[in-house]
């Protein structure tokens, strides 16, 4: 069956250390999101990549990076510099086109600083 | 620019009862509407979607929305409450831009459903 993956699912990460969040779809979708979710908080955007080997910063984009070096691929990096990376984060695709295309997600990453 | 409003972070209900979870949204377009259900520790999963045409739309288990652009509303119902309904609700907007869009998804903060047996 096609999806998302997101991996791990639980992640932990040291002071100054970056980590990164794997997500792989095999939709063939090519637009891909990467969100982070807070208690009462919904979900804000990060970062999101229309087409490979391009991507835009959303909302909270500070202390985060990304790539998409294939369709199938969107990885998460959490740097250093974000400081309250204690949070679910969670990966999406759609299909191109109108906005009417829903987003898929996946089952999400949960980061917690040691 | 757009927002969604979600009027109520917890509600709760009776096992059985009717479940109206409220949602108002702002666009400067005409909008394409959302609702998404998570349960604990896991993704998004889509409910309904209204895009154009008919303004009520029916989703999955049991679920249904109407939108009302001159209250610009988009409510999600069910007439009667089940324990597996017991999750949260996100309401999301996007823009009807016309042309090619990047979809990009504004989510109101979430409404926490508790059904009681």
């Amino acid at each position: 069956d096609g999806g998302i993956t997101q991996s791990p699912k639980y992640l932990f990460r040291k002071e100054g250390q970056n980590v990164t969040l794997s997500c792989e779809q095999n939709l063939n979708h090519d637009a891909m999101y990467w969100y982070r979710q807070d208690p009462g908080q919904g979900l804000r955007l990060i970062y999101y990549s229309q087409i490979v080997n391009d991507f835009q910063k959303g909302d909270i984009a500070e202390g985060y990076s990304v790539s998409r070096e294939k369709k199938e691929s969107f990885p998460l990096t959490v740097t250093s510099a974000q400081k309250n990376p204690t949070a679910f984060y969670l990966c999406a695709s759609r299909r191109p086109g109108q906005g009417n295309q829903p987003q898929h997600f996946g089952d999400g990453t949960r980061l917690s600083i040691l | 620019a757009q927002s969604v409003t979600q009027l109520g972070s917890h509600v709760s209900v009776s096992e059985g009862a009717l479940v109206l979870l409220r949602c108002n949204y702002s666009s400067s377009v005409p909008p394409y509407l959302f609702w998404y259900v998570q349960y604990p520790n896991q993704g998004l999963q889509l409910l309904l979607k209204y895009t154009t045409g008919a303004t009520l739309v029916k989703g999955i288990n049991g679920f249904e929305a109407e939108f009302k652009k001159s209250e610009t509303s988009f409510h999600l119902t069910k007439p009667s409450a089940h324990m597996s309904d017991a999750a949260e609700y996100f309401c999301a907007v996007s823009a009807n831009a016309g042309g090619t869009s990047y979809g990009k998804l504004t989510f109101g903060q979430g409404t926490i459903l508790t059904v009681h047996p």
